[in-house]
C-alpha cells in the first residue's frame, strides 16, 4: 500500500513570497490533514478535510493561509505570503475512519520550508 | 480542552537499559491516546494507540504503554533499548466522537549511549 505522498520535501523562499505544498493521501482515506511543525514542537493541526469538504481550520491564519481539497483525493496548501515565522516542517496525514477504535492517522515525510 | 504533557524534552538512557517516556494528558472525556515516533527527516510513524479495552497496549519495536485514568498518564516503556529507538517521540490525544482532532505533546528526544 503506497503511503502519503508530498511534495516538494524542502523549500526556500524569502519572506513575502508565495509556496504551495502538494499532498496525495493514501488511496481511500476520506479525512486528510495538514499540520504545522515548528521545530521543538509537535505538530499542530493547520486544516482537516473530511472528503472534499473542512471539518476543522481555527487554527489556520486565513489572512496568509489557504488550503483545497478538490474531488476530495489530492490537497494543496497556499501561504502567501510567507513570513520569517512560517519556518516550520509541513505534515500531511490521513485517515480511513474519523472515530473508531482502528482510528490512525498515516502521516508523509514532510515538507521543511525555510523563509529567509 | 484536550492537551497533553511531556516531562522531560531530551532523555538519554543506555543501550540495553530501560526506556521510559512520560505523558500525561488532560480530557474532560476518556480519551484516545497515542504514542507516535519521529525519525529525522521523515513523518510521524504510530508506536501504539489506546481507544478501549485492555489498558496496557503492546506496539512494534517492543514497546508498550499503560492508561492509567486515575493518575491521567499514559507513559511509554521498552524494557531494553537499542541504538535504533533513538529518535523524538510523541504523546497525543483525541476525545472519541465525531470529527475531534488530535492534539500532540512538545515531544521528547530520546538518546541511547553505546
Amino acid at each position: 500500500e503506497a503511503g502519503v505522498a508530498q511534495s516538494p520535501r524542502y523549500k526556500i523562499i524569502e519572506k513575502r513570497q508565495s509556496v504551495a505544498f502538494w499532498c496525495n493521501p493514501i488511496s481511500g482515506h476520506a479525512t486528510l490533514y495538514w499540520y504545522q511543525q515548528i521545530l521543538g514542537q509537535g505538530p499542530k493541526l493547520l486544516i482537516q478535510f473530511q472528503n472534499n469538504g473542512v471539518v476543522d481550520d481555527s487554527q489556520l491564519p486565513k489572512d496568509r493561509f489557504s488550503a483545497e481539497r478538490l474531488k476530495g483525493v489530492d490537497s494543496t496548501l497556499k501561504i502567501q505570503p510567507a513570513k520569517l515565522e512560517d519556518s516550520a516542517v509541513y505534515l500531511c496525514a490521513s485517515s480511513l475512519d474519523v472515530d473508531s477504535s482502528s482510528y490512525e492517522q498515516y502521516f508523509g515525510p514532510g515538507t521543511r520550508l525555510t523563509v529567509t | 480542552a484536550q492537551s497533553v504533557t511531556q516531562l522531560g524534552s531530551h532523555v538519554s538512557v543506555s543501550e540495553g537499559a530501560l526506556v521510559l517516556l512520560r505523558c500525561n494528558y488532560s480530557s474532560s472525556v476518556p480519551p484516545y491516546l497515542f504514542w507516535y515516533v519521529q525519525y529525522p527527516n521523515q513523518g510521524l510513524q504510530l508506536l501504539l494507540k489506546y481507544t478501549t479495552g485492555a489498558t496496557l497496549v503492546k506496539g512494534i519495536n517492543g514497546f508498550e504503554a499503560e492508561f492509567k485514568k486515575s493518575e491521567t498518564s499514559f507513559h511509554l516503556t521498552k524494557p531494553s533499548a537499542h541504538m535504533s529507538d533513538a529518535a523524538e517521540y510523541f504523546c497525543a490525544v483525541k476525545k472519541p466522537g465525531g470529527y475531534q482532532k488530535v492534539t500532540f505533546g512538545t515531544g521528547t528526544k530520546l538518546q541511547v549511549i553505546p
